[in-house]
């Protein structure tokens, strides 16, 4: 099967700082999600991106399909930012289930 | 706010019981997909159904069931149930049934077996 391959598995930011954020992947993809777990357990959709680059506020995402890694910016981290970031892929081999990687755990402090 | 509802939020049971996990999936969505968190597997896969038919399936035990109903809400029933099932369980939601699909994820169900 597909390996989902996260990398750092921990950060620990300074409020105000940036960072990245990378999964590599093993194989083609269909899909690409990127998802934040909050401390309360909740898995909030941050990107949907199979591939190209995307924006939403402070976050911001890039896939390379054909080098087959996707990479998640941080800006002027907030405390709120912490938690567990995943990335997780749909396999076209595999069907339609999403494969986790293990996770990048964030903590900001202030 | 994802659109998917899940129930209860939290549940304590005992070894041997037999408890039922409810979703209700965002509107519109035709599919759902159950996952399982535990500390030593990560997020793994379960189970999908696509319009009330079973679509593909993963580590799913067999003391573990599932549905969907016409109303496309969907149940997951774990039976004898052990120690190891403890885990958070979460109920995603896609349009369509395919791999191109955007999955939004359940608040989640955190299981404690004692």
């Amino acid at each position: 099967g597909i390996q989902v391959e996260q990398s750092p598995p921990d950060l620990i930011l300074q409020e105000g700082a940036n960072s990245t954020l990378r999964c590599n992947f093993s194989d083609s993809v269909n899909n690409l999600q990127w998802f934040h777990q909050n401390p309360w357990g909740q898995l909030i959709n941050l990107f949907y991106i199979p591939s190209g680059t995307k924006q939403n506020g402070r976050l911001s995402a890039t896939t390379v399909a054909t080098e087959r890694y996707s990479l998640l910016y941080i800006s002027s981290s907030q405390t709120t930012d912490s938690g567990v970031y995943f990335c997780a892929v749909v396999y076209f081999a595999a069907g339609n289930k999403l494969t986790f990687g293990g996770g990048t755990r964030v903590l900001v402090k202030p | 706010d994802s659109g998917v509802t899940q129930t209860p939020k939290h549940l304590i049971t005992a070894t041997g019981q037999r408890v039922t996990l409810r979703c209700s999936p965002r509107s519109g969505d035709l599919s759902v997909y159950w996952y399982q968190q535990s500390l030593d597997q990560g997020l793994q896969f379960l189970i999908q159904y696509y319009n009330g038919e079973e679509r593909a399936k993963g580590n799913i035990l067999e003391r573990f069931s599932a549905q969907q109903f016409p109303d496309l809400h969907s149940e997951l029933n774990l039976s004898s149930l052990e120690l190891g099932d403890s885990a958070l369980y979460f109920c995603a939601s896609s349009a369509g049934g395919g791999g191109y699909n955007e999955q939004f994820f359940g608040p989640g169900t955190r299981l404690t077996v004692l």
